[in-house]
């Protein structure tokens, strides 16, 4: 079964940071693109960015809010994607998914066919 | 950065009706638009990828056209279990964006 099991997340203090996981399984996570997608309360999606499999270099990219802040990595070896989060800000209080197109052919990797359950994090004081 | 905009931001609709989401983009974007529903207390859900393309297991009443920068999500004979807030994205170009949703209600 193809799942996404996202963890780490939590209540912080503005000014800190946490690290979140999302533990992949039931596909070939080091092909795969993987990305990070947040939901702040009562509101829309919006895209935090996404990492690269290895063979288009495992570039990652970001939204303007978290450019700089935020880091995205993944250890294919663990098949777990991490987001970084420093300098939290109490705007960045969201539930966070891990989402993915899974293995697809190259060309076609925009799309998040796969979803985690997210994991909330709460930046207050 | 490219910015989607959905139309209308709420419908409400009777059980059978033929219901028709737009999203215009500022730029054009190829064919790099996705369609997600969302409901209460649940994760996204794909519906159409690349403008047109079904999703295994999403019903054959969900489908999606359009080009350039208009697209459009059509849900035929709307059902109950549709009840929901549907979002576009767009993959063409970094930053990836979404439109910012249209909330269906049933009557």
């Amino acid at each position: 079964e193809v799942q996404l099991v996202e963890s780490g997340g939590g209540l912080v203090e503005p000014g800190g940071s946490l690290r979140l996981s999302c533990a992949a399984s039931g596909f070939t996570f080091s092909n795969a693109w993987m990305n990070w997608v947040r939901q702040a309360p009562g509101k829309g999606l919006e895209w935090v960015g996404r990492i690269t499999d290895k063979t288009d270099g495992g570039t990652a990219g970001y939204a303007a809010p978290v450019k700089g802040r935020f880091t995205i990595s993944r250890d294919d070896s663990k098949t777990t994607l991490y987001l970084q989060m420093n300098s939290l800000k109490t705007e960045d209080t969201a539930v966070y998914y891990c989402t993915t197109p899974g293995i697809v052919v190259p060309g076609t990797r925009g799309s998040f066919d796969i979803w985690g359950q997210g994991t909330l994090v709460t930046v207050s004081s | 950065e490219i910015v989607l905009t959905q139309s209308p931001d709420f419908q409400s609709v009777t059980p059978k009706e033929k219901v028709t989401i737009t999203c215009r983009a500022s730029q054009r974007i190829g064919s790099s638009l996705h369609w997600y529903q969302q409901k209460p207390d649940q994760s996204p859900k794909l519906l159409i990828k690349y403008t047109s393309q079904s999703i295994s297991g999403v019903p054959s009443r969900f489908s999606g056209s359009g080009s350039g920068t208009d697209f459009t999500l059509t849900i035929n004979s709307l059902e109950t279990e549709d009840a929901a807030t549907y979002y576009c994205h767009q993959s063409y170009s970094l930053p990836w964006t979404f439109g910012q949703g249209t909330k269906v209600e049933i009557k």
